[in-house]
C-alpha cells in the first residue's frame, strides 16, 4: 500500500522566516496530495492541495509544489506568523476518500 | 453551511467493553471516512462509506466495524476494547464521486480506554 514520509518532525523559525516541509510517497498511482494543519485541540483543516496533473499552486502565503518523477511534494510558507504555528499533515490518496497521512511536523513561530 | 459533527466528544470505556460513535457529514455529503490518530501511529485510515456500502477499509482488525444510513450518517463500532485503542477517532465526510474531493473532518471523539 501507500506509504509517505515527512520530514522534519519538528521546525521552529522566527516570524517573518520562510517553513519548507517535505513529503515523499510510493505509489506511483496516487493523484491527490492534500496538506492539512491542525491546531492543538482541533480538527484537521486543509489548508491547500494538488492534483498530479499540475506541479505548483499557490494561495497567497502558502504554496504546494509536487514532482511526480522523484514522487515528492512540498509545502511552503512564507511570511509566517506566530498564528501558523500548528501541527502539518501532508497525504496521498489514489481514490480520494482513502487518505494515508505522513507523520506530522510541529512547526514552532517565535515572534 | 453546517460542518460534520461527531457525537460524543468524549468517552471513557473499559477492557472488553464496546463502543459506537457517531458521525453526520455536511449536508449532500454522500462519503463518510474515519481515521484514528494517536501520538505514536498518527492519522490512519480505518474505512470509507459511500451511499450506504463500504467502499474501502484499512488495515484494522474485524473489532473495529462501521455502518451508514441512508441519510448519510455514519456510525463506528470497537469491539471488545483494548487498552491500544484508545485514540482520538475523527470522520470526515465530502461528496464522494468523480474522483478525489476535498475532505472535511469532524472534531473528533476522544475515546480512553481504562
Amino acid at each position: 500500500g501507500e506509504n509517505v514520509e515527512q520530514h522534519p518532525s519538528t521546525l521552529s523559525v522566527q516570524e517573518g522566516d520562510s517553513a519548507v516541509i517535505k513529503c515523499t510517497y510510493s505509489d506511483s498511482a496516487s493523484n491527490y496530495f492534500p496538506w492539512y494543519k491542525q491546531e492543538l485541540g482541533k480538527r484537521p483543516q486543509l489548508i491547500i492541495d494538488i492534483r498530479s496533473n499540475v506541479g505548483e499552486k499557490k494561495d497567497q502565503r502558502i504554496a504546494v509544489t509536487l514532482n511526480k518523477t522523484a514522487k515528492h511534494f512540498s509545502l511552503h510558507i512564507t511570511e509566517t506568523q506566530p498564528e501558523d504555528s500548528a501541527v502539518y499533515f501532508c497525504a496521498a490518496s489514489t481514490s480520494g476518500s482513502r487518505l494515508t497521512f505522513g507523520e506530522g511536523t510541529q512547526l514552532t513561530v517565535n515572534p | 453551511k453546517a460542518g460534520v459533527t461527531q457525537t460524543p466528544r468524549y468517552l471513557i470505556k473499559t477492557r472488553g467493553q464496546q463502543v459506537t460513535l457517531s458521525c453526520s457529514p455536511i449536508s449532500g455529503h454522500r462519503s463518510v471516512s474515519w481515521y484514528q490518530q494517536t501520538p505514536g501511529q498518527g492519522l490512519q485510515f480505518l474505512f470509507e462509506y459511500f451511499s450506504e456500502t463500504q467502499r474501502n477499509k484499512g488495515n484494522f482488525p474485524g473489532r473495529f466495524s462501521g455502518r451508514q444510513f441512508s441519510n448519510s450518517r455514519s456510525e463506528m463500532n470497537v469491539s471488545t476494547l483494548e487498552l491500544g485503542d484508545s485514540a482520538l477517532y475523527l470522520c470526515a465526510s465530502s461528496w464522494g464521486t468523480s474522483g478525489v474531493g476535498e475532505q472535511f473532518f469532524g472534531p473528533g471523539t476522544r475515546l480512553t480506554v481504562l
